[in-house]
């Protein structure tokens, strides 16, 4: 299986920061990685497919990079609506595995 | 609109058996990758099965902690995604999403399009 590690797990920021959460996975996945931002109580949402691609409707202020093992997702200018728990996902092969996820708090 | 959702959920005990159903609009279940993913109480996310578009059933796939126990499947003429549950434990205890994958994706397992889930409580 193909073990994702998110680092940090938790974060703390403020509306305006610039973050960055890493996701490491246990083998390369090419660029079959997908990030997902979830809201308490709430069902996750898709931002980052493809490592870098943004999904439409989300805002430009989210973008992804990354290939083989090592992903990025950075967010430019933190909003309020942005203090979540994110989570990656590998897509390259079953069992799909999601990362632990890191939270996104307000400083 | 497309649209999913669960239902189905509740308290069972342990031993039991229970079927969630993903009723989809906007959209034909049959021809896109399905999936239910659950999240316990306080938890990150845990895939838990999928099945493919297209044939007669589809291809699927099960995390090792259901495989055995567990059983998805879909039927067109409700274009409805369900998950059979059986020999439940306390560990299964979570909420339910069901998910739609996007083939445009370099992958199809990449999880466009998410119910608002349904609550599996396993507990005597």
């Amino acid at each position: 299986d193909i073990q994702m590690t998110q680092s940090p797990s938790s974060l703390s920021a403020s509306v305006g920061d610039r973050v960055t959460i890493t996701c490491r996975a246990s083998q390369s996945i090419s660029n079959y990685l997908n990030w997902y931002r979830q809201k308490p109580g709430k069902a996750p949402n898709l931002l980052i497919y493809a490592a870098s691609s943004l999904q439409s409707g989300v805002p430009s202020r989210f973008s992804g990079s990354g290939s083989g093992t090592d992903f990025t997702l950075t967010i430019s200018s933190l909003q309020p609506e942005d203090f979540a728990t994110y989570y990656c996902q590998q897509s390259y092969s079953t069992p799909i595995t999601f990362g632990q996820g890191t939270r996104l708090e307000i400083k | 609109e497309v649209q999913l959702v669960e239902s189905g959920g509740g308290l069972i005990q342990p031993g039991g058996s229970l079927r969630l159903s993903c009723a989809a609009s906007g959209f034909t279940v049959s021809s896109n990758y399905m999936t239910w993913v659950r999240q316990a109480p306080g938890k990150g996310l845990e895939w838990v099965s999928v099945i493919y578009s297209g044939g007669s059933g589809g291809t699927t796939y099960y995390a090792d902690s259901v495989r055995g126990r567990f059983t998805i499947s879909r039927d067109s003429s409700k274009n409805t995604l369900y998950l059979q549950m059986n020999s439940l434990r306390a560990e299964d205890t979570a909420v339910y999403y069901c998910a739609r994958g996007d083939c445009s994706s370099p992958s199809c397992y990449v999880w466009h399009v998410w119910g608002q889930g349904t609550t599996v409580t396993v507990s005597s």
